[in-house]
């Protein structure tokens, strides 16, 4: 079975805090994806990877960046945390071919205060 | 680009069946996903369908396809307190490995 690991369950950062959301898979997966979930507004993609030192941006890239210097890990970084970043972050990875099924870790609930 | 809708609650009672309802409006999606996400948990792929089908069964779960009308729901059969969940359709966008989800659909099952 696919594995991917998200390092924290819950995360309290204060604003203004660099944030570092880590995320790895076993898997041996080309593209992984970060994901913010919110009430009402279900799963929006932040950032996805492809391949190593690649990355694009998804539907909400804004006040994030990604970083992929492995295979399997890919981190999400808040360079600045604010309150309007308090979310559930999920991971998500897949293999190389299309339209394969995302597989998810179980979330890193973040509440910036 | 991609716009997938879903009601946002449902109550069922235990032993009833279950249908939750998806409309999306890229059509040239292939594999179309159902994902379930328990209480506390990540999401899990639950199951999916190819475009070209109409209708996928499995076990308990019927997936039902309206191409034309863009529209995708998911049945349960003999719905579980187990299957209380929020339950999230997915289309992927036209090209590459990207989803977009819908808001997902609460569903709670009363004894």
């Amino acid at each position: 079975d696919v594995k991917v690991t998200q390092s924290s369950r819950y995360l309290v950062k204060r604003t203004g805090e660099k944030v570092f959301l880590e995320c790895v898979q076993d898997m041996d997966h080309e593209n992984m994806f970060w994901y913010r979930q919110d009430p009402g507004l279900g799963l929006r993609l932040i950032y996805f990877s492809y391949d190593v030192k690649m990355k694009e941006k998804g539907d909400i890239p804004e006040g994030y960046s990604v970083s992929r210097e492995k295979k399997e890990r890919f981190s999400l970084i808040l360079e600045s945390a604010s309150t309007n970043q308090t979310s559930m972050y999920l991971c998500a990875s897949t293999p190389g071919q299309a339209n394969s099924p995302l597989h998810f870790g179980n979330g890193t609930r973040l509440t910036v205060t | 680009g991609e716009d997938v809708e879903q009601s946002l609650f449902l109550s069922v009672r235990e032993g009833d069946s279950s249908v939750i309802n998806c409309t999306y409006t890229d059509s040239s999606s292939t594999y179309l996903y159902w994902y379930k996400q328990e209480p506390g948990a990540g999401l899990q792929l639950l199951t999916y369908i190819f475009s070209n089908m109409d209708m996928k069964q499995d076990q308990r779960l019927t997936v039902l396809l309206n191409k034309k009308d863009k529209h995708l729901s998911l049945r349960i059969a003999d719905t579980q307190t187990g299957d209380s969940a929020i339950y999230f359709c997915a289309v992927p966008k036209a090209a590459g490995n990207k989803l977009t989800f819908g808001g997902g659909t609460r569903v709670l099952v009363k004894p």
